[in-house]
């Protein structure tokens, strides 16, 4: 089984852009999609990016996901980062059946 | 509107059992395969187990093997997991969530399991 790697905390002030890498141990990141998933403190999680790009509705279009073949990784950019974008986020993608979650990463807005 | 509900979740001392339910609404059930999803207090997301739309499709997390059963009543828009044998690291707050190509996944609130003696 492969791993997906997150970084622990990212930061930003309000107003700005920041981006949350998720980066595949093994095996192709192209071949099956990443999710992203929004947890607020005490909430259960919801999608605000599926099939490694496509927005569901609701979700700004301040979100954005991307996926680097060259570095086999995955991003979340959040841009005109506000407070209520404090969350953690994980990344999930599968193969084979299995699914996997990356170890989700705390934004925090300074 | 989509809703997923689940229940079933307590406080179970070690090596009992538990059904956990969810019950889905605002979608046709048996369009789309289903997961489990654990989250221990203060940790991150751990998937448990998958069931396809029409259950002939079924996973579980390597490490979780043998003490889980998923299983799916598509005529009562349910999805179940039956947990046996738990230990102290079965505690965790269980989602269920859809997962359907083109769509969204969609999560439940969730069902907190607390293993104690």
């Amino acid at each position: 089984n492969f791993m997906l790697t997150q970084p622990h905390s990212v930061s930003g002030s309000p107003g700005k852009t920041v981006t949350i890498s998720c980066t595949r141990s093994s095996g192709d990141i192209a071949g099956n999609f990443v999710q992203w998933h929004r947890q607020r403190p005490g909430s259960a999680p919801t999608t605000v990016i599926y099939e490694d790009d496509q927005r569901p509705s609701g979700v700004p279009d301040r979100f954005s996901g991307s996926i680097d073949s060259s570095s086999n990784s995955a991003s979340l950019t959040i841009s005109g980062l506000k407070t209520e974008d404090e969350a953690d986020y994980y990344c999930q993608s599968s193969e084979s059946g299995n699914v996997v979650f990356g170890g989700g990463t705390k934004l925090t807005v300074l | 509107e989509v809703q997923l509900v689940e229940s079933g979740g307590g406080l179970v001392q070690p090596g009992g059992s538990l059904r956990l339910s969810c019950v889905a609404s605002g979608f046709t059930f048996s369009d789309y395969s289903l997961n489990w999803v654990r989250q221990a207090p203060g940790k991150g997301l751990e998937w448990v187990s998958y069931i396809s739309g029409n259950a002939n499709g079924i996973y579980y997390a390597d490490s979780l093997k043998g003490r889980f059963t998923i299983s799916r009543d598509n005529t009562r828009n349910s999805l179940y997991l039956q947990i046996d044998r738990l230990t102290v690291e079965d505690t965790a707050m269980y989602y269920c969530a859809t997962t359907r190509s083109g769509t969204p996944d969609y999560w439940g609130q969730g069902t907190l399991v607390t293993v104690s003696s």
